[in-house]
């Protein structure tokens, strides 16, 4: 069925703090994520991805986590900054029914979660 | 200057009338995707093409129509047969269908009175 969620999650901290954005994925089968930073009116940026053979991985500032256990995934920004401010939407791929469980590429986009950073 | 571009940047049409957003990628990328996305609320994908004359429906793909004739160009036409057609609209594309990141484009917001 449609999601019919309105309201997203907000997440509020101080210029400066670390900010960690959860997400809870659907198919335990899902072998790659990925996170997207979103500025209003503007299409989705690459923030970080990883595979499911791994459990963390680091960019520069942020950190993803992966608990396949759980199916959980969180997003980790070090020193947040205002410029961090968006919304920010996890995403997971499944693998396809080709040989060797190839994904076809077919993301499904968490709700997002608004991150606002305060001066 | 390598991406994704989209346009109209914002588009109005009148009920009844077909339109047609314009996505073009000169990143040599294989796969291009459409989405739609509705105020608060996360992408749902509407077609998707891995290969050149080649696509496929998405989660949400009635009253909508693609077509893939070239590599860099995949246009997405919404028809009158959908019912709720006001929405921002985001094209996107990756090297190959493949888990792989999906670039996106800046999109299109298309309101139908």
């Amino acid at each position: 069925g449609e999601s019919v969620g309105l309201h997203l999650p907000t997440l509020s901290v101080q210029e400066g703090d670390n900010s960690i954005i959860n997400c809870a994925y659907s198919n335990s089968a899902s072998d790659y994520f990925i996170w997207y930073k979103q500025e209003s009116g503007k299409g989705p940026q690459f923030i970080i991805d990883i595979r499911s053979n791994m459990d963390k991985r680091q960019g520069q500032r942020v950190t993803v986590l992966l608990n396949k256990t759980v199916k959980h995934l969180s997003l980790q920004i070090a020193a947040t900054q205002p410029g961090d401010s968006a919304v920010y939407f996890c995403a997971e791929t499944v693998p396809g029914p080709n040989a060797g469980g190839t994904s076809y590429g077919k993301l499904t986009f968490g709700q997002g979660t608004i991150l606002t950073v305060h001066p | 200057d390598g991406g994704i571009t989209q346009s109209p940047k914002y588009l109005f049409r009148k009920e009844g009338q077909n339109v047609t957003l314009s996505c073009e990628q000169n990143l040599n990328h294989d796969a291009m995707y459409w989405y739609r996305q509705d105020p608060g609320q996360g992408l749902r994908l509407i077609y998707y093409s891995q290969i050149v004359n080649d696509f496929q429906k998405g989660d949400i793909a009635e009253g909508y129509s693609v077509s893939r004739e070239k590599k860099e160009s995949f246009p997405l036409t919404v028809t009158s047969a959908q019912k709720n057609p006001t929405a921002f609209y985001l094209c996107a594309s990756s090297i190959t269908g493949g888990a792989y990141e999906q670039y996106f484009g800046p999109g299109t917001r298309l309101t139908v009175t």
